[in-house]
């Protein structure tokens, strides 16, 4: 069976500091993983996914995450982080044959001043 | 961009009535799904659709639940007697079929809260 698990409930950082986002995941097959964020009342948007192709993958926003088969993990990170990146954020993994997904419990991210 | 829209933002309702969710998917789009997040939990899977049926379903989505595709554009999602644990909100995603068919694309979302 399908899942992700994220490590951190709660991560916070200074602006213009690095973010990085914990995901692991377990799959019984080549996964489809992916990152979406939520912002404050609203919906889910896609940062980036991977299909088996590039380990490492680019997204929206200045956001990437390598995924690790050793490791089993899938990362989120940002080079600089800006106040705007202030959300919770979803390490996701494609379940069924139908395209059904399994979330993760979420890691909300804090941007300090 | 064409997004998917759902209506209302939020549904208050007494225990034991029915309440229908509508969602808009993205036009050119083939497969349904709908998922909930009670509040301070995962966001969960209810159901997929595809070709005017359901094509699978989580535990989660009892006989209490029942989803249409009633014209070309939306997507309903009817609870028939609501309870306390109903409360949550759902979202509605919407994918194409192809190499792009793992990317879904979910809606605002609209917040149930059953008294």
């Amino acid at each position: 069976a399908q899942s992700v698990t994220q490590l951190d409930s709660h991560v916070s950082v200074s602006e213009g500091t690095p973010v990085l986002l914990r995901c692991n995941y377990s799959s019984s097959y080549s996964p489809s993983l992916f990152w979406y964020v939520q912002h404050p009342n609203k919906g889910l948007q896609l940062l980036l996914k991977y299909t088996s192709a590039a380990t490492l993958v680019k997204g929206i926003n200045g956001f990437e995450a390598e995924f690790k088969k050793s490791e089993t993990s899938f990362h989120l990170t940002k080079p600089s982080a800006h106040m705007s990146d202030a959300a919770e954020y979803f390490c996701v993994v494609r379940g069924g044959s139908q395209g059904n997904l399994i979330f993760g419990k979420g890691t909300k991210l804090s941007v300090k001043p | 961009e064409p997004e998917v829209t759902q209506t209302p933002s939020h549904q208050v309702t007494q225990m034991g009535q029915e309440v229908i969710l509508r969602c808009v998917p993205i036009s050119n789009h083939l497969y349904f799904y709908w998922y909930r997040q009670i509040l301070g939990q995962k966001v969960e899977f209810l159901v997929s659709f595809y070709n005017n049926e359901i094509s699978e379903k989580s535990e989660i989505f009892d006989d209490q639940f029942s989803v249409e595709r009633p014209d070309g554009s939306n997507f309903t999602l009817k609870i028939r007697s609501t309870k306390l644990e109903d409360s949550a909100m759902y979202f509605c995603a919407s994918r194409p079929r192809g190499l792009a068919g793992d990317t879904q694309y979910f809606g605002p979302g609209t917040r149930l809260t059953v008294l």
